[in-house]
């Protein structure tokens, strides 16, 4: 059963404290995406990675930070310097990069208090 | 950096109507897709069109682009409750989509 998968659904924090994402694909993918959603928005781009090893920031990366060390997982950590975490956030992955359709996860709603 | 604009932001219809949407962008483009998201889910691809394609069809789906006007729309045909859902097109370049804020669509019963 291919596909990607976001863990937790539902995660709360205290403010102050950092947290992680988790965010893995069985597609065989090469690109993987965070992006964060606020209510009633469309999505922005914390941060991209084309290849294992590599990624690039997006247009909100400020206060995030990922990693890239296998192919099938690109997991996100918002950090305290994050200024207002609380958000829906979506991971995705495609075969290649800008050129190709996106495969979305279910998303991880993140409440920070 | 946001590039699609969708217009209208909010739509409201009956079932067995048709709903169009429309995007417009600023810059020049690889392609142009249009997602579906749920209330509360991820994004689900409905259609990818390249920028030398005019018009693409998918089931009850037609979308169109006029990279003249760069401008897109998207056509739901015979709309079900289960359309019900945000459609937000991405523009594509060489490395990541940009996507818009959205279209609120309801299919009232």
């Amino acid at each position: 059963d291919g596909g990607i998968t976001q863990s937790p659904k539902y995660l709360f924090r205290k403010e102050g404290q950092n947290v992680t994402l988790s965010c893995e694909q069985n597609l065989n993918h090469d690109a993987m995406y965070w992006y964060r959603q606020d209510p009633g928005q469309g999505l922005r781009l914390i941060y991209y990675s084309q290849i294992v090893n590599d990624f690039q920031k997006g247009d909100i990366a400020e206060g995030y930070s990922v990693s890239r060390e296998k192919k099938e997982s690109f997991p996100l950590t918002v950090t305290s310097a994050q200024k207002n975490p609380t958000a829906f956030y979506l991971c995705a992955s495609s075969p290649r990069t800008g050129l190709d359709e996106q495969y979305f996860g279910p998303g991880t709603r993140l409440t920070v208090t | 950096s946001q590039q699609g604009e969708e217009d209208p932001q909010a739509l409201s219809i009956q079932e067995g109507e048709n709903a169009t949407m429309n995007c417009s962008y600023k810059t020049s483009i690889n392609n142009l897709q249009w997602y579906r998201q749920n209330s509360g889910r991820g994004l689900v691809h409905l259609i990818l069109i390249r920028s030398n394609e005019r018009e693409k069809h998918s089931g009850r789906l037609r979308v169109t682009l006029d990279t003249s006007k760069k401008s897109s729309s998207l056509l739901i045909t015979a709309s079900r409750a289960a359309d019900t859902a945000s459609y937000f097109c991405a523009t594509g370049g060489a490395q990541k989509l940009v996507f818009g804020q959205g279209t609120r669509l309801t299919i009232n019963p």
